[in-house]
């Protein structure tokens, strides 16, 4: 069964104090790892989408790394506007290729004060 | 990207009533998924909504509770049957398109109070 575990739960950070998100995941077989924000009210908005290990895509302060066992989110010079819930989720391959269904950590709520 | 509407926004229901939400997508798309997400939790999937065939469900989740209808490649419904407030919950549909390495996005939710 595909598992996905991410830490920490909660996070404060002062406006412009980088830091790093982790995701740990098992699953049979990757077909990708995504990286989502949620925002209160809303529905997840898609950031990164990181299919091998050693993979990193960026946006704006933003930073996403792969590796065999885990991600990471890297928040550079945060601001109050980077405050919301971030959401890890595996994607594994199926015996018909067919099914995609996402398995989801329980997210890490990001505060970043003033 | 793939834009993702839902219908209603919100409700508020009685208990024993039923309520059918629905998700449009903007282009067609393979596959279309319904999760659920209860207060203060991340995402549970439902079930993925097969174009032309019954729903494929997940442990823990039955078609005579959460009927789910997906009549062409844009459009899917999902009906919550019988509520009880442990429905509470954001129905969130979400869908991924045609190419090998496409993404999957998400509508709105749909924020379901059950009295």
């Amino acid at each position: 069964e595909d598992q996905v575990t991410q830490s920490p739960e909660a996070l404060r950070l002062q406006e412009g104090e980088s830091s790093s998100l982790n995701c740990s995941y098992t699953v049979s077989g990757l077909r990708g790892l995504f990286w989502y924000r949620q925002d209160p009210g809303k529905g997840p908005e898609f950031l990164f989408t990181l299919y091998s290990a050693g993979e990193e895509k960026e946006k704006e302060r933003l930073k996403a790394t792969l590796t065999k066992k885990e991600s990471f989110l890297h928040i550079t010079a945060p601001k109050p506007e980077d405050s919301a819930t971030y959401l890890c989720a595996v994607q594994a391959y199926s015996l018909s290729g067919s099914a995609r269904q996402l398995t989801f950590g329980s997210g890490t709520q990001l505060t970043v004060l003033p | 990207s793939a834009v993702i509407s839902q219908k209603p926004s919100r409700d508020i229901c009685q208990r024993g009533t039923s309520l059918t939400i629905q998700c449009q997508v903007d282009s067609q798309v393979t596959m279309m998924f319904w999760y659920r997400q209860q207060p203060g939790q991340s995402l549970t999937l439902i079930a993925t909504a097969n174009q032309g065939s019954e729903a494929t469900y997940e442990s823990g989740f039955v078609i005579d509770k959460f009927p789910i209808s997906r009549p062409n490649l844009t459009f899917s419904t999902l009906t919550v049957s019988n509520m009880s407030p442990e429905d509470s919950s954001i129905y969130l549909c979400s869908a991924e398109g045609l190419a090998a390495k496409e993404t999957q996005y998400f509508g709105p939710g749909t924020r379901l109070l059950v009295l």
